[in-house]
Formats: C-alpha cells, sequence, structure tokens
C-alpha cells in the first residue's frame, strides 16, 4: 500500500460543530503532516507528527486540535471553526522528518465552514 | 512562512513542447522537491534532488538545481495535454525543532492545449 487515505473527501459544517478529519497510511512512515490550502495558494503547514508525537504546531489556533493515535493514523479534530478557515486540508507522511525523502500526500478533505 | 518562488506564475504551451519552470528559495536547504497537483486536489511527488546533487532526470522530467544562486528548475519534455495542473516546488530544511520541515512556493499553473 503507497497511499495515505484521507476521509471524508468534503465536509460542511457549521461555526457551532464538532467534527474529525481522518488521515491513513499503512507504508510504515513515522512522520505525519496536516497542510492547509486555500484556493490558487500554496500549502502551508499546521502540524507535524514525529513517531506519534507532536513535533511542530505552527501556531494554528486552538479550535483545531491535532491527534495521533498510533503510527498509521492522524485525525485533526475541528470545533468552532470560522468560515475563513474553509480550505482543503491536505495529510501527508514520509519515512522520517530527517529530511531525506519525498512526501506522500493523500487526496485532501474540502471543508466548507458556513 | 513560504520559501520557494515560481516563476512564471502561469504558462501556456502547445502540446508536444518543452513547458520549463524555476523556483528560487531562500535559506540553505537539504532537498528541493517538486509536486503536481490537479484541479486542487491531492499533491503528488515527482521528483527530489538533494542539496549536493546539480542534475537529476525521471522520464521526462529533468530538475536542475544551483545551490550558489539559490535556484531550481523543472523541465518536462514533449509536453502532453495530461500535464495541465498546477506544479509546485518545495524545500525541505531544517526547522527551529531540529527537524526538517516542507515548504512550498507559490507554484507554476501550467496549461497545455492540445
Amino acid at each position: 500500500d503507497t497511499e495515505v487515505t484521507q476521509t471524508p473527501k468534503h465536509l460542511v459544517m457549521g461555526m457551532t460543530n464538532k467534527k474529525s478529519l481522518k488521515c491513513e497510511q499503512h507504508m510504515g512512515h513515522r512522520a505525519m503532516y496536516w497542510y492547509k490550502q486555500k484556493a490558487k495558494k500554496p500549502p502551508e503547514l499546521m502540524f507535524v507528527y514525529s513517531y506519534e508525537k507532536l513535533s511542530i504546531n505552527e501556531s494554528v489556533p486552538s479550535r483545531f486540535s491535532p491527534e495521533c493515535p498510533n503510527s498509521s493514523l492522524l485525525n485533526l479534530h475541528l470545533h468552532a471553526l470560522q468560515p475563513e478557515d474553509s480550505a482543503l486540508y491536505l495529510c501527508a507522511s514520509s519515512q522520517d522528518t530527517l529530511g531525506a525523502y519525498g512526501y506522500t500526500f493523500g487526496s485532501g478533505t474540502r471543508l466548507t465552514v458556513v | 512562512s513560504q520559501q520557494g518562488e515560481e516563476d512564471p506564475q502561469a504558462l501556456s504551451i502547445q502540446e508536444g513542447e518543452n513547458a520549463t519552470m524555476n523556483c528560487s528559495y531562500k535559506t540553505s536547504i537539504n532537498n528541493l522537491q517538486w509536486y503536481r497537483q490537479n484541479s486542487g486536489r491531492g499533491l503528488v511527488h515527482l521528483i527530489l534532488i538533494r542539496s549536493n546533487e546539480r542534475e537529476k532526470h525521471s522520464g521526462r522530467l529533468r530538475v536542475t538545481l544551483d545551490t550558489s544562486k539559490k535556484s531550481s528548475s523543472l523541465l518536462i519534455t514533449a509536453s502532453r495535454a495530461a500535464d495541465t495542473a498546477s506544479y509546485f516546488c518545495a524545500t525541505d530544511g531544517a526547522s527551529g525543532a531540529g527537524s526538517y520541515q516542507l515548504t512550498f512556493g507559490k507554484g507554476t499553473k501550467l496549461s497545455v492545449i492540445p
């Protein structure tokens, strides 16, 4: 299996809702990432997990809460989001965070906050 | 924060022509990677060139890296309509947290006209 699987593909949520994005990989990668991408912009790093521990949090608001239950799964819990949080959320994995390998990206979750 | 800057922002060519995209970056890097993205979906890793390499080939792709000028180029030869996509360079450099993180440039939108 050489894929990163993200669910759901599309999500519409209200500003008072609580939802979660899920990401799964079975390549044995030990680093996993969340990126946010607004329309016509490049992806921006949100969080990095290395060996299931949060190693980088790029000053992301607390309404985004990452979780890494095990080495294959990465979640992003969403609560009290704003319309400006609408974006494509991309999960990625790599063998490690030592910068020697390319990253594998999922197809993303397109989130709309209403 | 964004690292790479692609040039041009948009490129339109006829099928069969070559397409060249350039990328400049600001800080030292471990490697530089090129990704492709179709219609706002997931990114596909195309090629990785390490900081001690100058040129790399993969099929119809040729990447060069000039660390003295902090620049890279991606050449797609004999372009096809299916190559229509956005192309991003991404630098994998050391973060302050002791690991490496991937930072994307703004991207080049390539249109190949049949």
